[in-house]
């Protein structure tokens, strides 16, 4: 099974900054097989990434990735008081899925 | 639109089975597979399996082998999920969501279903 592991676990951070959240995969995974997902408090996850780089539909532009291999970023260029939340990381390998751990972007 | 709902909350004791539900809308139920993936309370997401509705053919996650049966009724265009000889450590949210042929993302996911297992 392959082991996603995000860093940090929190970044606190003020609207209007720049995030930078990693997922570092225990062995290689294909690129189109990377996703991210946002997720807030009550709420299921919503896609927002897939194929470590594409933005999932409605997905605004200042959120982009990029990576390969066992190294993954997400970037929210500036965050908006919207952005506050849960980020996984998902990866396909094997026949079967596993996520990161979560970054929790807090207001600071 | 595309639309996953699920059955209510449960709450179940230790040893029981817990059967969940998930409704398609919005688009033809046999075109996309179904994954459940489940959270326990402020704890990361942890993949279960999957069901192809057109073939029913499935996958599971090495962990829950023998404990988890996915099925669905395409009749109904609704998938469910049962889990068997519960425990604490299975009280969690449970969710169910899209995957396109083809593609390994999740999208749509259901609102979820609170599963509360306690004697």
């Amino acid at each position: 099974e392959i082991v996603l592991t995000q860093s940090p676990g929190t970044l606190s951070l003020s609207p209007g900054e720049r995030a930078t959240l990693y997922c570092r995969a225990s062995q290689s995974v294909t690129s189109s097989y990377l996703a991210w997902y946002q997720q807030k408090p009550g709420q299921a996850p919503r896609l927002l990434m897939y194929g470590a780089s594409s933005r999932a539909i409605g997905i605004p532009d200042r959120f982009s990735g990029r990576g390969s291999g066992t190294d993954f970023i997400l970037t929210i260029s500036r965050l908006e008081p919207e952005d506050f939340a849960v980020y996984y990381c998902q990866q396909y390998g094997g026949s079967a899925w596993t996520f990161g751990q979560g970054t929790k972007v807090e207001i600071k | 639109q595309v639309q996953l709902v699920q059955s209510g909350a449960e709450v179940k004791k230790p040893g029981a089975s817990v059967k969940v539900s998930c409704k398609a809308s919005g688009y033809t139920f046999t075109s996309y597979d179904i994954n459940w993936v489940r959270q326990a309370t402020g704890q990361g997401l942890e993949w279960m399996g999957w069901i192809n509705p057109k073939s029913g053919k499935t996958g599971y996650a090495q962990k829950f082998q023998g404990r988890v049966t996915i099925t669905r009724n395409t009749s109904i265009n609704t998938a469910y999920m049962e889990l068997s000889s519960l425990r604490s450590e299975d009280t969690a949210v449970y969710y169910c969501a899209s995957r396109g042929s083809g593609e390994s993302w999740f999208d749509p996911w259901g609102q979820g279903t609170l599963v509360t297992v306690s004697s």
